[in-house]
């Protein structure tokens, strides 16, 4: 069965931290893995991988992906009470319109 | 326990036309949410509703509504479709609003012709 699944659930942090979110995937025929972030019901997109290795990188944010061992992370450092959001992983399948998503990583940074 | 549906999977329909789409949550789930996918405009928040209540709103025309029944059962409905309207339309659910983690259903593809 395909399935997308983030971890930890939930992030309690204080401002300045830096912090790790996990996404692994088992899917069949995939084709990219998308970051979001979703403040208030809005998602923002925030990366689109499908290449091992290589490191998207936008301000404190970055992300990476690991085809082989099938997960990706997402980097926040130096984090800011702005950065407070859930934070969605979904999984897109080549050759159809299917798109898997986690259930998300809520992020709280405190002042 | 059973993930979310959403029916029917695929859709085509014309210009002018309108179209309802389902989305069953899962069990005990209150929260239902209202998403459209496109390559162009990415992950876009249409609505949410709670207890048969509309709490949060996207910026999407008044064309696009929704409502949810008591079951928590929620049906979206767009009227005088336009081609742009062509897109993936997913729903996710969650025991409460905001904060907790949402639960994706499959999508339901449109195609405006």
């Amino acid at each position: 069965e395909d399935k997308v699944v983030q971890s930890p659930l939930s992030l309690v942090v204080h401002e300045g931290d830096t912090v790790t979110l996990n996404c692994s995937y088992e899917v069949t025929n995939f084709r990219s893995l998308l970051w979001y972030k979703q403040e208030k019901k809005a998602p923002t997109f925030l990366f689109m991988l499908t290449s091992s290795g290589i490191e998207k990188k936008s301000g404190r944010l970055s992300s990476i992906l690991d085809k082989k061992e099938l997960f990706s992370i997402l980097n926040i450092t130096a984090t800011q009470t702005g950065d407070s959001a859930i934070y969605l992983c979904a999984v897109e399948f080549s050759n159809t319109d299917k798109l898997i998503f986690g259930t998300g990583t809520r992020l709280q940074v405190f002042p | 326990k059973a993930g979310v549906t959403q029916t029917p999977r695929y859709l085509i329909k014309t210009r002018g036309q309108q179209v309802t789409l389902s989305c069953s949550p899962i069990s005990g789930h209150r929260s239902v949410s209202w998403y459209q996918q496109t390559p162009g405009q990415g992950l876009q928040f249409l609505f949410e509703y709670f207890s048969e209540t509309q709490r949060n709103k996207g910026n999407f025309p008044g064309r696009f509504s929704g409502r949810q029944f008591s079951n928590s059962r929620s049906e979206m409905n767009v009227s005088t479709l336009e081609l742009g309207d062509s897109a993936l339309y997913l729903c996710a659910s969650s025991l409460w609003e905001f904060g907790y983690e949402q639960y994706f259903g499959p999508g339901t593809r449109l195609t405006v012709t």
